[in-house]
């Protein structure tokens, strides 16, 4: 079984500018999550998506948006940058959305740094 | 608003010993609970899943267990192993789609 994998693992960019991150959920798994984890900090939830479609979305601005493909996969697009966005971002796939019975499995994540 | 707090923030222990760490949330109306493992620059491994209605968990040398009345939360680990070494975090499901997830304990057992 394929376990849920991100890419890139590092990305240094320019305050201001746009940023893609990319995940491939779990096989089998329908719903992906996306956690920002600053340093020395819990991971702080993003968004959801179920087959498709946003399904729940944390205290995050517009700029933070994001995809679900037909294959499960999904992406994070963050606009505008700013030097806060500087983190750890976190996939996470699950068999269920609801009432989380199912144990979310995560990717290694993707380490932004924000000059 | 659902707040989780973890305690301590950090623990150093010499290989071999038995340890607990604590978890405790504001909110008793969760759906279940959630004890990750990470280690530095890595994602988060699912350690143990307590839903609401159980009191414990157990899984090779930890056990959770789960008090929604006092809102508290412990992992036990046993004879600890160097390999132990990471941060163990919690997470809360209150069923809004997302989990609350605590700072987390950084643990360093010694050999």
């Amino acid at each position: 079984e394929t376990g849920v994998t991100q890419s890139p693992t590092h990305l240094i960019k320019t305050r201001g500018q746009q940023v893609t991150l990319r995940c491939s959920s779990q096989s089998g798994h329908n719903t992906v999550s996306w956690y920002q984890q600053a340093l020395g900090q819990g991971p702080q939830f993003i968004f959801q998506y179920y087959r498709e479609e946003e399904n729940g979305r944390g205290n995050f601005p517009p700029r933070f948006s994001g995809l679900q493909f037909p294959n499960y996969s999904s992406e994070l697009n963050v606009n505008a940058l700013e030097l806060d966005d500087s983190a750890l971002y976190l996939c996470a796939s699950s068999v269920s959305w609801d009432r989380g019975n199912s144990p979310l499995h995560f990717g290694n994540g993707t380490r932004l740094t924000v000059t | 608003k659902q707040e989780v707090t973890q305690i301590p923030a950090a623990l150093s222990v010499p290989e071999g010993e038995n340890l607990v760490l604590n978890c405790s949330f504001t909110d008793s109306a969760i759906y279940n609970l959630q004890w990750f493992r990470q280690d530095p620059g890595k994602g988060l491994t699912s350690l143990l899943l307590i839903q609401s209605s159980q009191r414990e968990q157990t899984s090779g040398r930890l056990n959770a267990s789960l008090d929604k009345s006092s809102g508290r939360s412990t992992l036990y680990i046993a004879a600890s192993q160097p390999g132990d070494s990471a941060t163990y975090l919690c997470a809360v499901w209150a069923g809004t789609y997302k989990y609350i997830f605590g700072t987390g304990t950084r643990l360093k057992v010694l050999a």
